[in-house]
């Protein structure tokens, strides 16, 4: 199993609708997660981390945490095409205190 | 704030040429990482400086990549002799602090290898 796996994609979700964006994980002990967010060409850059299992919420962003079935997702609400990017996910390794980033997913929002 | 500064931003070399890269991160930030994202792949750590002092080379090809930060600031990244795999975008981050946890790391504009 890949230390943290997403899909590839493209996803693609029209104008006004509900992006989400999975990703799953290895280390079951791994406490610290993150959503970046790369345009094409461009360096990625954060836009949500989350520590604790639920719901965290950041304007059109929502970010959710199961520890226990060891995935995080990425919900964006009322997606512009502004949002089509590559979505990297990553997880603070329990076991070395390393982050590993998933391959990313990339959304493509239809106008 | 002036953000994470990287230059070249572009390279072309054949291979076994060798490389360099530099990398001016944000005033102040402590922590320094250097990263290769391969086409269609996540950003893989290569090293992490904490001021001039080396945290984390476990995944930095060393028989060919070398990396330093003198002084705590900025940090050149070389590779020598280059090789076809090695052609990806190499992105340089920095951090207030080393808690990976919690620090935010901020990402350079990235310098585009490739190697022909």
């Amino acid at each position: 199993q890949k230390e943290v796996e997403q899909n590839s994609g493209p996803l693609s979700v029209p104008e006004g609708a509900i992006a989400s964006l999975n990703c799953t994980y290895s280390d079951r002990g791994s406490q610290s997660f993150f959503w970046y967010r790369q345009y094409s060409g461009k360096s990625p850059e954060l836009i949500m981390s989350i520590y604790s299992n639920g719901d965290k919420e950041d304007g059109r962003f929502t970010a959710q945490l199961n520890k226990a079935s060891q995935y995080v997702s990425l919900l964006i609400r009322d997606s512009q095409p502004s949002d089509s990017a590559t979505y990297l996910c990553a997880v603070n390794m329990n076991r070395d205190d390393k982050i590993i980033f998933g391959k990313g997913t990339r959304l493509h929002i239809l106008p | 704030e002036a953000g994470v500064a990287q230059s070249p931003r572009y390279k072309i070399i054949e291979k076994r040429q060798s490389v360099a890269f530099w990398c001016n991160p944000i005033s102040g930030h402590a922590t320094l990482y250097w990263y290769q994202q391969i086409l269609g792949q996540g950003p893989k750590l290569l090293i992490q400086f904490q001021n001039n002092g080396v945290v984390d080379d476990s995944q930095l090809p060393k028989d060919r990549f070398s990396a330093e930060r003198l002084k705590g600031v900025d940090s050149t990244l070389k590779i020598q002799p280059a090789k076809l795999e090695d052609s990806a975008v190499y992105l340089c981050a920095s951090s207030l602090g080393a808690r990976i946890n919690t620090d935010t790391q901020y990402f350079g504009p990235g310098t585009r290898l490739t190697v022909l």
